[in-house]
């Protein structure tokens, strides 16, 4: 079982519409978590940490569930600008390091 | 507003060749990075350095080395390239020596072994 798992997607969505998509972990001690966005052919950019009370910011939202060791991210009236590939991380309790996931890709579409 | 600088962005090289590749960044960042990704899998982390002078080996270090030059300047080097190594290579760097989860990426080198 990988570490950090995802829909790899793509999910193709209307513009305006509402999006969410999940990472899971493996690793019940993990203790941080972030999305990053990359843009095709690009380099990722963070997007957001992830915190136990879940974060928003703007149009997006994060989540944490400890107990199915998931996180999530919400994507609230989609713009065709958010079209990339979102990548989740965690970080490892081991050696410090971030562990990716090989992310989700999202096509909103006019 | 530099960031993160990286080259070359493209190479091919044949079987054996050698190669490195420079990133440079201008934060005044404690910690450096290299990471390759490959298509349908996670960025897997090659060689950090957690602050000048040291340097760790990452998930995947087998067929690479890199070299801290100063606080600046991380270069990867591939002594005997192979076809495995073909690949997306980023550079990034932190604030932060461990436990960050905020990097920043260079705009990545596009290398091809044949």
């Amino acid at each position: 079982r990988k570490e950090v798992e995802q829909d790899p997607g793509p999910f193709n969505v209307p513009e305006g519409a509402t999006v969410a998509f999940n990472c899971t972990y493996s690793n019940s001690a993990s203790q941080s978590f972030f999305w990053y966005r990359q843009d095709c052919r690009k380099e990722p950019k963070l997007l957001m940490s992830v915190y136990s009370s879940g974060n928003e910011d703007g149009r997006f939202t994060a989540q944490l569930n400890r107990a199915s060791q998931y996180i999530s991210l919400l994507i609230r009236d989609s713009k065709l600008s958010d079209s990339a590939t979102y990548l989740c991380v965690v970080l490892s309790n081991s050696n410090y390091q971030l562990i990716w996931g090989a992310g989700t890709k999202l096509i909103i579409k006019p | 507003n530099a960031g993160v600088t990286q080259t070359p962005k493209f190479q091919v090289l044949k079987t054996g060749q050698s190669m490195t590749l420079q990133c440079a960044q201008d934060m005044n960042h404690n910690s450096m990075y290299w990471y390759r990704q490959d298509p349908g899998m996670g960025l897997r982390l090659i060689y950090y350095s957690a602050s000048e002078g040291t340097t760790d080996k990452g998930e995947v270090p087998n067929g690479y080395n890199v070299s801290r030059l100063n606080k600046r300047e991380f270069s990867l080097r591939l002594e005997s390239a192979a076809p495995s190594q073909t690949s997306v290579y980023f550079c990034a760097s932190s604030e932060r020596s461990v436990g960050t989860g905020e990097l920043f990426f260079g705009e990545g080198s596009r290398l091809t072994v044949l």
